[in-house]
């Protein structure tokens, strides 16, 4: 079984605080993503990478950065954390497939 | 660009009863079409996919046909359980590029019993 972790399932953080997710998938998958999933809008991409130390930007990176130093591990960052990035993050995996495999989420809250 | 639309919910249904959500798509080519489900507390799961026309994905009694002609891909199941309570997420790929899905803004469904 595909087994797709993140660090904290809650997180609480002030505003202004550096703030990282840690992602880490178990089944070699080249390519992993990270999505915020707020009421009434569904899951929004903001950041995916298809192979070490690449990343391509998704729909909504304003605010995150990413670091892929190894193949099983996928951070994002929130560089200065702020109230409007209160959400549910998700982070997911994939072979060439496109079936992803999502972790369980981590709900993070700034206050 | 491409999109992805589901009906809203929540979705309110009897145990038994039969259930659909409507997914309608707007894409270039011909993508690969997913539901994905979420029960309360957890990730997302894929459900079933299909990757071509007339393609029928199926699992645990759910079903959904890939219709080009009417870019839909909507979800069905017979008879719906208190366990299927949960949010469903219609999704799509491009054929070309990166693996990345596109989903919709998900439905919640809630069975009682």
């Amino acid at each position: 079984d595909v087994k797709v972790t993140q660090s904290s399932r809650y997180l609480v953080k002030r505003t202004g605080e550096k703030v990282f997710l840690e992602c880490v998938q178990d089944m070699d998958h080249e390519n992993m993503f990270w999505y915020r999933q707020d009421p009434g809008l569904g899951l929004r991409l903001i950041y995916f990478s298809y192979d070490v130390k690449m990343k391509e930007k998704g729909d909504i990176p304003e605010g995150y950065s990413v670091s892929r130093e190894k193949k099983e591990r996928f951070s994002l960052i929130l560089e200065s954390a702020s109230t409007n990035q209160t959400s549910m993050y998700l982070c997911a995996s994939s072979l060439e497939s496109y079936e992803q495999y999502f972790g369980p989420g981590t709900r993070l809250t700034v206050t | 660009g491409d999109s992805v639309t589901q009906m809203e919910g929540p979705v309110t249904l009897s145990e038994e009863a039969f259930l659909t959500i409507n997914c309608t798509y707007t894409a270039t080519g011909y993508p690969s079409l997913f539901w994905y489900v979420q029960y309360p507390g957890e990730g997302l799961q894929l459900l079933l996919k299909a990757t071509k026309a007339d393609d029928k994905g199926s699992n645990k009694g759910f079903e959904a046909t890939y219709r080009k002609e009417t870019t839909s891909f909507h979800l069905e199941k017979g008879s719906v359980q208190v366990s299927d309570s949960a949010v469903y997420f219609c999704a799509l790929s491009p054929l070309s590029g990166y693996s990345t899905l596109t989903f919709g803004k998900g439905t919640m469904l809630l069975v009682s019993p």
